[in-house]
């Protein structure tokens, strides 16, 4: 399995309240993505990043920011909650390279406004 | 912009049957990748096949092979000889082949697959 990890596995919070999602990896991949899941509509890009301190916005990114500074870890921020994210998040990493490199895919994150 | 559509919210076959999911997209690019994902109960994300799309044979893994039809946009997962454990979500998720685009990926819907003993 790829050495990825994603903290925490669940949370509840109140809205409001700010919330910080965590994805660790071992691989040293250069791509890393955060989608959010939700019934009716599969998983959709929330951001992303292709090097430290480079990100940039997917689809659904409104209320949510990241954060890059190591190669390893890159962080997920509710700013201030609100029932609409109530989702479960994914983060997933790349490599680069000249072949097509598969996207590995972290455990998930329920996370539960309240 | 590309999407993907699964039409099909729910499929339910009998085990050792045949069973294919549904999987259309609309995109403007003339090189990408297909795939198709499996999620099971405990929610980890499993690459179950890829499709090349400059490549016209169709990807197959062992029960699992795909119909690609380029010119319909349309790209369904055949799961030949079902067992209980393919019981899961399947989705379907296009990519663009050009490193300037991120490598995102693009999901349809789902389609939540139940196999009957």
């Amino acid at each position: 399995d790829a050495g990825i990890t994603q903290s925490p596995r669940h949370k509840v919070t109140e809205t409001g309240t700010p919330v910080t999602l965590r994805c660790h990896q071992t691989e040293n991949h250069r791509y890393m993505y955060w989608y959010r899941q939700d019934p009716g509509h599969g998983l959709r890009l929330i951001h992303y990043s292709y090097g430290v301190k480079d990100t940039d916005k997917g689809e659904v990114s409104d209320g949510y920011s990241v954060s890059r500074s190591k190669t390893e870890d890159f962080l997920l921020t509710l700013e201030s909650a609100t029932s609409s994210q109530t989702s479960v998040y994914f983060c997933a990493i790349r490599d680069t390279g000249q072949l097509n490199t598969e996207a590995f895919f972290g455990q998930g994150t329920r996370l539960t406004v309240v | 912009a590309q999407t993907v559509t699964q039409s099909q919210p729910e499929m339910s076959v009998q085990e050792a049957e045949t069973v294919t999911l549904s999987c259309t997209y609309d995109t403007s690019e003339s090189d990408y990748y297909l795939f198709w994902y499996k999620q099971p109960p405990s929610r980890q994300m499993i690459l179950v096949i890829r499709q090349e799309a400059y490549k016209q044979q169709n990807a197959t893994e062992n029960r699992f092979s795909v119909n690609f039809q380029k010119a319909a946009k349309s790209f369904s997962l055949k799961i030949s000889d079902s067992q209980l454990g393919d019981a899961a979500m399947y989705f379907c998720a296009y990519r663009s082949r050009p490193h300037n685009q991120g490598g995102k990926l693009i999901f349809g819907q789902g389609t939540e697959l139940s196999v009957k003993p």
